[in-house]
Protein backbone atom coordinates (compact mmCIF):
# COMPACT_ATOMS: atom_id res chain seq x y z
CA UNK A 1 0.00 0.00 0.00
CA UNK A 2 0.94 3.69 -0.98
CA UNK A 3 1.69 5.96 1.47
CA UNK A 4 2.08 9.99 1.39
CA UNK A 5 3.57 12.35 4.25
CA UNK A 6 3.31 16.06 3.97
CA UNK A 7 5.26 16.67 7.56
CA UNK A 8 4.17 20.60 7.72
CA UNK A 9 0.39 20.80 9.13
CA UNK A 10 0.64 24.31 8.96
CA UNK A 11 2.73 27.37 7.01
CA UNK A 12 2.67 31.09 6.42
CA UNK A 13 4.10 32.95 3.84
CA UNK A 14 4.49 37.14 3.35
CA UNK A 15 2.27 38.13 0.54
CA UNK A 16 4.56 38.27 -2.54
CA UNK A 17 7.39 35.92 -0.76
CA UNK A 18 7.82 32.41 -1.80
CA UNK A 19 6.74 29.05 0.19
CA UNK A 20 7.64 25.50 -0.48
CA UNK A 21 5.39 22.59 1.18
CA UNK A 22 7.00 19.36 1.29
CA UNK A 23 5.33 15.75 0.00
CA UNK A 24 7.27 12.43 0.51
CA UNK A 25 5.38 8.80 -0.58
CA UNK A 26 6.46 5.22 -0.10
CA UNK A 27 5.32 3.04 -3.06
CA UNK A 28 7.06 -0.19 -4.80
CA UNK A 29 5.47 0.90 -8.13
CA UNK A 30 7.62 2.36 -10.71
CA UNK A 31 4.70 4.37 -12.99
CA UNK A 32 2.70 6.57 -11.21
CA UNK A 33 0.97 10.30 -11.39
CA UNK A 34 1.90 12.85 -8.17
CA UNK A 35 -0.50 15.51 -8.00
CA UNK A 36 -0.68 18.68 -5.76
CA UNK A 37 -5.00 20.00 -4.94
CA UNK A 38 -5.95 23.24 -3.56
CA UNK A 39 -8.53 23.08 -0.90
CA UNK A 40 -9.99 26.87 0.06
CA UNK A 41 -12.55 27.62 2.83
CA UNK A 42 -15.29 26.41 0.00
CA UNK A 43 -14.36 23.02 -0.09
CA UNK A 44 -13.47 22.63 -3.63
CA UNK A 45 -11.05 20.69 -4.80
CA UNK A 46 -8.98 22.65 -7.20
CA UNK A 47 -5.79 20.72 -9.57
CA UNK A 48 -2.85 22.64 -8.96
CA UNK A 49 -0.29 20.87 -10.82
CA UNK A 50 0.75 17.20 -11.92
CA UNK A 51 3.66 15.19 -12.49
CA UNK A 52 4.17 11.80 -14.26
CA UNK A 53 6.68 9.61 -12.93
CA UNK A 54 8.56 8.56 -15.89
CA UNK A 55 9.21 12.85 -16.60
CA UNK A 56 12.61 14.09 -15.28
CA UNK A 57 11.59 17.27 -16.17
CA UNK A 58 10.00 19.10 -13.55
CA UNK A 59 6.30 20.35 -13.90
CA UNK A 60 5.45 24.02 -13.92
CA UNK A 61 1.85 26.01 -13.91
CA UNK A 62 2.81 29.65 -14.08
CA UNK A 63 3.50 30.85 -9.94
CA UNK A 64 3.58 26.67 -8.73
CA UNK A 65 6.36 24.15 -9.52
CA UNK A 66 7.42 21.24 -8.35
CA UNK A 67 10.77 19.60 -7.24
CA UNK A 68 10.51 15.77 -8.23
CA UNK A 69 13.08 13.68 -6.71
CA UNK A 70 11.67 9.85 -7.85
CA UNK A 71 14.47 8.14 -6.03
CA UNK A 72 14.03 10.21 -2.76
CA UNK A 73 10.29 10.22 -3.12
CA UNK A 74 9.70 13.64 -2.79
CA UNK A 75 7.44 15.66 -4.49
CA UNK A 76 7.42 19.27 -3.05
CA UNK A 77 5.34 22.36 -3.92
CA UNK A 78 7.19 25.51 -4.50
CA UNK A 79 4.54 28.94 -4.87
CA UNK A 80 6.36 32.04 -6.03
CA UNK A 81 5.42 35.50 -5.13
CA UNK A 82 2.08 34.33 -2.76
CA UNK A 83 -1.00 35.82 -3.02
CA UNK A 84 -3.76 35.96 -0.64
CA UNK A 85 -6.02 33.45 -2.53
CA UNK A 86 -3.07 31.41 -1.94
CA UNK A 87 -4.70 30.73 1.66
CA UNK A 88 -5.62 27.47 1.39
CA UNK A 89 -5.43 23.69 2.32
CA UNK A 90 -2.94 21.74 0.29
CA UNK A 91 -2.83 18.18 -0.74
CA UNK A 92 -0.29 16.23 -2.03
CA UNK A 93 -1.91 12.63 -3.63
CA UNK A 94 -0.06 9.96 -5.29
CA UNK A 95 -2.04 7.89 -8.11
CA UNK A 96 -1.31 4.64 -9.35
CA UNK A 97 -3.64 2.75 -12.07
CA UNK A 98 -6.16 5.18 -11.13
CA UNK A 99 -6.16 5.01 -7.22
CA UNK A 100 -5.22 7.43 -4.88
CA UNK A 101 -3.65 7.73 -1.94
CA UNK A 102 -3.55 11.36 -0.15
CA UNK A 103 -1.66 13.30 2.45
CA UNK A 104 -2.96 15.06 5.41
CA UNK A 105 -2.78 18.38 4.02
CA UNK A 106 -0.73 21.74 4.55
CA UNK A 107 -2.34 24.81 6.33
CA UNK A 108 -1.05 27.50 3.88
CA UNK A 109 -2.09 31.47 5.29
CA UNK A 110 -0.67 34.24 3.32
CA UNK A 111 -0.38 37.42 5.31
CA UNK A 112 -0.58 40.68 4.03
CA UNK B 1 -15.39 21.15 -11.84
CA UNK B 2 -16.15 18.80 -15.11
CA UNK B 3 -19.94 18.59 -14.77
CA UNK B 4 -20.05 16.56 -11.64
CA UNK B 5 -22.97 17.33 -9.01
CA UNK B 6 -23.56 16.48 -5.59
CA UNK B 7 -26.91 15.80 -4.22
CA UNK B 8 -27.73 16.36 -1.07
CA UNK B 9 -25.14 19.04 -0.58
CA UNK B 10 -26.08 18.89 3.40
CA UNK B 11 -27.87 16.56 4.94
CA UNK B 12 -28.24 15.72 9.12
CA UNK B 13 -29.63 12.06 9.95
CA UNK B 14 -30.37 10.23 13.25
CA UNK B 15 -28.19 6.78 14.53
CA UNK B 16 -29.74 4.35 12.26
CA UNK B 17 -31.38 5.49 9.71
CA UNK B 18 -30.21 4.58 5.80
CA UNK B 19 -28.92 7.63 3.82
CA UNK B 20 -28.08 7.21 0.41
CA UNK B 21 -25.33 10.39 -1.25
CA UNK B 22 -25.75 10.79 -5.15
CA UNK B 23 -22.74 11.55 -7.34
CA UNK B 24 -23.79 12.34 -11.23
CA UNK B 25 -21.74 13.54 -13.92
CA UNK B 26 -22.55 15.25 -17.45
CA UNK B 27 -18.80 14.11 -18.97
CA UNK B 28 -18.91 10.78 -19.76
CA UNK B 29 -16.03 9.49 -16.94
CA UNK B 30 -15.60 5.86 -17.15
CA UNK B 31 -13.91 5.55 -13.32
CA UNK B 32 -16.34 7.48 -10.31
CA UNK B 33 -14.98 7.50 -6.94
CA UNK B 34 -16.19 8.02 -3.22
CA UNK B 35 -14.42 10.03 -0.73
CA UNK B 36 -14.50 11.48 3.08
CA UNK B 37 -12.54 13.98 4.22
CA UNK B 38 -12.25 14.43 8.16
CA UNK B 39 -10.83 16.61 9.90
CA UNK B 40 -7.07 16.54 10.28
CA UNK B 41 -6.97 13.82 7.30
CA UNK B 42 -6.55 13.85 3.70
CA UNK B 43 -9.24 11.84 1.89
CA UNK B 44 -9.95 8.56 2.10
CA UNK B 45 -10.87 6.71 -0.89
CA UNK B 46 -14.34 4.82 0.35
CA UNK B 47 -15.34 2.97 -2.97
CA UNK B 48 -14.65 3.50 -6.80
CA UNK B 49 -16.29 2.36 -9.99
CA UNK B 50 -14.57 1.78 -12.94
CA UNK B 51 -17.69 0.96 -14.97
CA UNK B 52 -21.33 0.48 -14.90
CA UNK B 53 -21.74 -2.29 -12.34
CA UNK B 54 -18.07 -2.74 -11.58
CA UNK B 55 -17.41 -1.17 -8.31
CA UNK B 56 -14.61 -1.73 -5.64
CA UNK B 57 -13.89 -1.33 -2.15
CA UNK B 58 -11.00 1.56 -0.97
CA UNK B 59 -9.74 1.96 2.32
CA UNK B 60 -12.13 3.01 4.38
CA UNK B 61 -15.53 0.51 2.83
CA UNK B 62 -16.82 -0.57 5.81
CA UNK B 63 -20.42 0.15 6.63
CA UNK B 64 -20.76 1.47 3.19
CA UNK B 65 -22.31 0.09 -0.05
CA UNK B 66 -21.93 1.64 -3.52
CA UNK B 67 -24.09 1.35 -6.92
CA UNK B 68 -23.66 2.35 -10.30
CA UNK B 69 -26.17 1.48 -12.56
CA UNK B 70 -25.49 3.90 -15.05
CA UNK B 71 -22.11 5.52 -16.71
CA UNK B 72 -23.87 9.13 -15.31
CA UNK B 73 -24.69 8.06 -11.51
CA UNK B 74 -22.94 6.45 -8.79
CA UNK B 75 -24.65 6.26 -5.77
CA UNK B 76 -23.10 5.67 -1.78
CA UNK B 77 -25.40 4.11 0.59
CA UNK B 78 -25.02 3.86 4.42
CA UNK B 79 -27.54 0.93 5.08
CA UNK B 80 -27.58 2.45 8.90
CA UNK B 81 -26.23 5.62 9.92
CA UNK B 82 -23.89 5.81 12.96
CA UNK B 83 -21.84 9.22 14.19
CA UNK B 84 -18.64 7.97 13.29
CA UNK B 85 -19.86 8.63 9.83
CA UNK B 86 -19.89 12.74 10.00
CA UNK B 87 -17.84 13.37 7.34
CA UNK B 88 -18.01 15.90 3.83
CA UNK B 89 -18.29 13.34 1.32
CA UNK B 90 -16.61 14.13 -2.34
CA UNK B 91 -17.17 12.23 -5.42
CA UNK B 92 -14.28 12.31 -8.33
CA UNK B 93 -14.10 11.09 -11.83
CA UNK B 94 -11.43 10.14 -13.91
CA UNK B 95 -10.44 8.40 -17.50
CA UNK B 96 -12.34 10.61 -20.24
CA UNK B 97 -11.49 10.82 -23.74
CA UNK B 98 -9.22 14.08 -22.93
CA UNK B 99 -7.26 12.80 -20.02
CA UNK B 100 -5.33 10.44 -18.19
CA UNK B 101 -7.75 7.99 -15.88
CA UNK B 102 -5.15 8.88 -13.59
CA UNK B 103 -6.21 12.58 -13.09
CA UNK B 104 -9.49 12.98 -10.93
CA UNK B 105 -12.11 16.05 -11.00
CA UNK B 106 -14.44 16.70 -7.98
CA UNK B 107 -17.41 17.25 -6.72
CA UNK B 108 -18.47 20.01 -4.68
CA UNK B 109 -18.60 18.00 -1.78
CA UNK B 110 -21.51 16.71 0.77
CA UNK B 111 -21.84 17.61 3.92
CA UNK B 112 -23.33 14.42 6.46
CA UNK B 113 -24.09 15.13 10.07
CA UNK B 114 -25.47 11.87 12.01
CA UNK B 115 -27.24 12.61 15.34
Amino acid sequence: AQTVTQSQPEMSVQEAETVTLSCTYDTSENNYYLFWYKQPPSRQMILVIRQEAYKQQNATENRFSVNFQKAAKSFSLKISDSQLGDTAMYFCAFVNAGKSTFGDGTTLTVKP
Amino acid sequence: DAGITQSPRHKVTETGTPVTLRCHQTENHRYMYWYRQDPGHGLRLIHYSYGVKDTDKGEVSDGYSVSRSKTEDFLLTLESATSSQTSVYFCAISGGAESSYNEQFFGPGTRLTVL
